[in-house]
């Protein structure tokens, strides 16, 4: 069976930084592209950014570039999402999903709420 | 790359059908078969309803499908259940990119 299962909650304060992770199983991790989205609350999905965990070929959306880092380690079939300093506006909810052909999501973490307050 | 456009609310009875639409550019839906939907109850998380236009994964229900034309693709769900109510995103490829709509919130009344 195949499952995304991604940290736990964060509460953070402006300026701070983060990693949250995505832990897949049940397939071959390295043969399949790993998208971000982010959901602000009350509004809709964005699409972030992906990896391919097997050469770590990254791409982000232009209204994330240079705000987030998506990193990967094959050997513990993880992807990663980072903030070197979280802004308020990072409030949201995260998803990590499986990104097929690159154009649709067939399965989704379960999301982790990052929260940044002072 | 903007988002796509999709109407913010539809509303349909038990057992009608509803279709929602999701409006693009010739950079993304119109030049791509390549849209999916996504229903997503409240506090979960996205779950894939069609893709590649009108395929639908296994388990989905038959009573859902997907269309397209032009630059404007359309779901259609027939004999409306009370479990159908959610909020539906349509989502497109867009070349280096992957575009979302602003999402549909369905009410089953």
């Amino acid at each position: 069976e195949v499952q995304l299962v991604q940290s736990g909650a964060e509460v953070k304060k402006p300026g701070e930084s983060l990693k949250i992770s995505c832990k897949g199983s049940g397939y071959s991790f390295s043969d399949h592209w790993i998208a971000w989205v982010r959901q602000m609350p009350g509004k809709g999905l964005e699409w972030v950014g992906i990896i391919y965990p097997g050469d770590f070929d990254t791409r982000y959306s232009p209204s994330f570039q240079g705000q987030v880092t998506i990193s990967g380690d094959r050997s513990i079939s993880t992807a990663y999402l980072q903030w070197s300093s979280l802004k308020a506006s990072d409030t949201a909810m995260y998803y990590c999903a499986r990104h097929l052909n690159r154009d649709y999501f067939d399965y989704w973490g379960q999301g982790t709420l990052v929260t940044v307050s002072s | 790359q903007s988002a796509l456009t999709q109407p913010a609310s539809v509303s349909g009875s038990p057992g009608q059908s509803i279709t929602i639409s999701c409006t693009g550019t010739s950079s993304d839906v119109g030049s791509y078969n390549l849209v999916s939907w996504y229903q997503q109850h409240p506090g979960k998380a996205p779950k894939l309803m069609i893709y590649e236009g009108s395929k639908r994964p296994s388990g989905v229900s038959n009573r859902f499908s997907g269309s397209k034309s032009g630059n404007t693709a359309s779901l259609t769900i027939s004999g409306l259940q009370a479990e159908d109510e959610a909020d539906y995103y349509c989502c497109s490829y867009a070349g280096s990119i992957v575009v979302f709509g602003g999402g549909t919130k369905l009410t089953v009344l």
